[in-house]
């Protein structure tokens, strides 16, 4: 069966460290990456996506990510994180082909210290 | 975008009482899903709702215990019936969007729903 696997469930950092949060992914086909961001007390927001083309994507708020067809993953990386980045990122999969679900990971809970 | 809503935003009920989530998109849509995020856990897929014909379930998840209903393109109820303390979740309505080519998910506020 398809999965989604976020090997930190909680991350530490300082501001103006740099941030990256694994994602793993179990399934052979062609599938759609997303990357989802929860701040505290808000919706669940789309952070940045993966489709086709340049495996490094960027989205908002100076976030990235790269997108390695050959290890399965999807990594979320930014240089410097700043407080307001704190939140829970959840990456998610979708396939491309059959059914429209998405997948999404356990989630990271990123706290930033000022 | 979607902009959605979720009423109630939040729920403490009693076991064995069921509680119906109401879900209202600012726009027509043709897919709307309906996920459960329960408490350190991510969120899973509870079915998927489109107008006009019957909601599709995923496995563990069966339409007595969570009947849905979807009258037209921009609405949705979710209900948890017979409440135990285990469907203490936080319950998420989701709507995909085409957008430049691609489908975009947008979610719901969530409805917080405790069962004592």
């Amino acid at each position: 069966a398809q999965s989604v696997s976020q090997h930190n469930h909680h991350v530490i950092l300082s501001e103006a460290a740099s941030l990256e949060l694994g994602c793993n992914y179990s399934y052979g086909g062609t599938v759609n990456l997303f990357w989802y961001v929860q701040y505290p007390g808000q919706h669940l927001q789309l952070l940045l996506k993966y489709f086709s083309g340049d495996p490094l994507v960027k989205g908002i708020k100076g976030f990235e990510a790269e997108f390695i067809k050959s290890k399965f993953s999807f990594n979320l990386r930014k240089p410097s994180v700043q407080w307001s980045d704190t939140a829970e990122y959840f990456c998610a999969v979708n396939q491309v082909s059959g059914t429209y679900k998405y997948i999404f990971g356990t989630g990271t809970r990123l706290k930033v210290l000022a | 975008s979607a902009v959605i809503s979720q009423k109630p935003s939040r729920d403490i009920c009693q076991r064995g009482t069921s509680l119906t989530i109401q879900c209202q998109v600012d726009s027509q849509v043709t897919m709307m899903f309906w996920y459960r995020q329960q408490p350190g856990q991510s969120l899973t897929l509870i079915a998927t709702a489109n107008q006009g014909s019957e909601a599709t379930y995923e496995s563990g998840f069966v339409i007595d215990k969570f009947p849905i209903s979807r009258p037209n393109l921009t609405f949705s109820t979710l209900t948890v019936s017979n409440m135990s303390p285990e469907d203490s979740s936080i319950y998420l309505c989701s709507v995909e969007t085409p957008k430049g080519g691609y489908n975009e998910q947008f979610f719901g506020p969530g409805t917080r729903l405790t069962v004592l």
